[in-house]
């Protein structure tokens, strides 16, 4: 069964503007992670949040996890073009965390 | 570059051929995965290998048949697929067996197209 669902599914900014995407969950988690992939190409691992972590930064990215509300944003400042790509969130498939379960992903266009 | 390799790139075949997806890694990592994603739907996880050791098998159907005879390398053999199994096939490695509590990197992936 689907576990992270992101919303929106597609998103177009202009460079330079901020870019939210967001992720619910249904059942509840101990780890949250945030992928990109670029067009046709592999993922590439962004963030990892732990259950007890509400706020995690890595350079321009900024992620939060609200467990009671079973949701995680990721915002992308100062957007550039090549931020361009589909985004997305993956949870434990388990309680063992043997697994991950993705969502569909938010497609994310940056024009210059 | 992520550190695994996936050969070939890209693939056509037909449903009575048999071919097979290579991945490599060369980052250490004990654990091997391989992904399917499909147009308009998440990522699947397939397999999952543990030192060569499969621990994870997602009710794939048997036209599907991984095999890892190392840590580094980690092949999954097709016959006889089905139009609906045309997607990309991503490869992942991990230093641990917990995917979700750690980083997994992947390869760039195989586009398979099953006519």
């Amino acid at each position: 069964s689907q576990q992270g669902e992101e919303d929106p599914q597609a998103l177009s900014i202009q460079e330079g503007e901020n870019a939210t995407m967001n992720c619910s969950y249904k059942t509840s988690i101990n780890n949250l992670q945030w992928y990109r992939q670029n067009s046709g190409r592999g993922l590439v691992h962004l963030i990892l949040i732990r259950s007890n972590e509400r706020e995690k930064h890595s350079g321009r990215l900024r992620v939060t996890l609200d467990t009671s509300k079973k949701s995680s944003s990721l915002l992308i400042t100062a957007s550039r073009a090549a931020d361009t790509a589909s985004y997305f969130c993956a949870t434990d498939a388990n309680q063992a965390g043997t697994a991950l379960i993705f969502g569909k992903g938010t497609t994310l266009s940056v024009s210059s | 570059e992520t550190g695994v390799t996936q050969t070939p790139r890209h693939l056509v075949m037909g449903m009575t051929n048999k071919k097979s997806l290579k991945c490599e890694q060369h980052l250490g990592h004990n654990a091997m995965y391989w992904y399917k994603q499909s147009a308009k739907k998440p990522l699947e996880l397939m397999f999952v290998y543990s030192l060569e050791e499969r621990v994870e098998n997602n009710s794939v159907p048997s036209r599907f048949s991984p095999e890892c005879p190392n840590s580094s390398h980690l092949f999954l053999h097709l016959h006889t697929l089905q139009p609906e199994d045309s997607a990309l096939y991503l490869c992942a490695s991990s230093q641990g067996v917990r995917p979700a509590q750690e980083t997994q990197y992947f390869g760039p992936g195989t586009r398979l197209l099953v006519l």
